[in-house]
């Protein structure tokens, strides 16, 4: 059964140092999510990508936050420095982005996530 | 900017209750809407989904419906099992390919 494959499962650091979660997306899938998931805000859109294009980053903080699409089997999501307030599951998802008229029956695979303690 | 609500945020039910959790959301203009579900430590799971056109689908115990022009979807669970217990996500696909998350409702079914 293919899956969204994420690592680390978790990661505890401390404040400053940088940090990289990776996704391995499901082998065909041509879009790429990052949410993050708090107890305050429920799960948010960082970025995504479309053919390892970057189609959406506005959720994302600039200053900090870097996503990027080294190739089509790896996905990254980089913190750098991180903050107290970084700390939260990150979320890696993918899709194969349908044709025109599609979009009504699509839907996203999720991976098992990184928890991410920044101390 | 879309907002998806879920009602009630946590829920305890004793074995074998019917339920009903309930979603809205502001904009109408969807695609689709989404039912997952969520394990502790896990990812999440595509639970059901229904078309803009559509207005119920069923999966086992499982029936969601959706009124898009009053912004509401309703997730019914029947004869409510323990191992049902788990957080329940609803999330609505507007433009792009990005869903929207309500917070979820946590379901707890005691034995």
């Amino acid at each position: 059964d293919a899956r969204v494959t994420q690592t680390p499962r978790h990661k505890v650091t401390e404040m400053g140092q940088e940090v990289t979660m990776r996704c391995q997306p499901i082998l065909g899938h041509n879009t790429v999510f990052w949410y993050r998931q708090t107890m305050m805000q429920g799960l948010e859109l960082l970025a995504y990508f479309r053919n390892r294009a970057p189609l959406d980053d506005s959720g994302m903080p600039k200053d900090r936050f870097s996503a990027e699409m080294p190739d089509a089997t790896l996905a990254t999501l980089k913190i750098q420095p991180s903050e107290p307030r970084d700390s939260a599951v990150y979320f890696c998802a993918s899709g194969l982005a349908p044709l025109l008229g599609g979009l009504a029956i699509w839907s996203q695979h999720f991976g098992d996530g990184t928890r991410l303690s920044i101390l | 900017k879309q907002e998806v609500t879920q009602i009630p945020a946590a829920l305890s039910v004793p074995e074998g209750e019917n339920l009903v959790l309930n979603c809205s959301f502001t904009d109408s203009a969807i695609y689709n809407l989404q039912w997952f579900r969520q394990d502790p430590g896990k990812g999440l799971t595509s639970l059901l989904l229904i078309q803009s056109s559509q207005r119920e689908q069923t999966s086992g115990r499982l029936n969601a419906s959706l009124d898009k022009s009053s912004g509401r979807s309703t997730l019914y669970i029947a004869a409510s099992q323990p191992g049902d217990s788990a957080t329940y996500l609803c999330a609505v696909l507007n433009s792009g390919y990005a869903l929207n998350f309500g917070k979820g409702t946590s379901l707890l079914v005691t034995p």
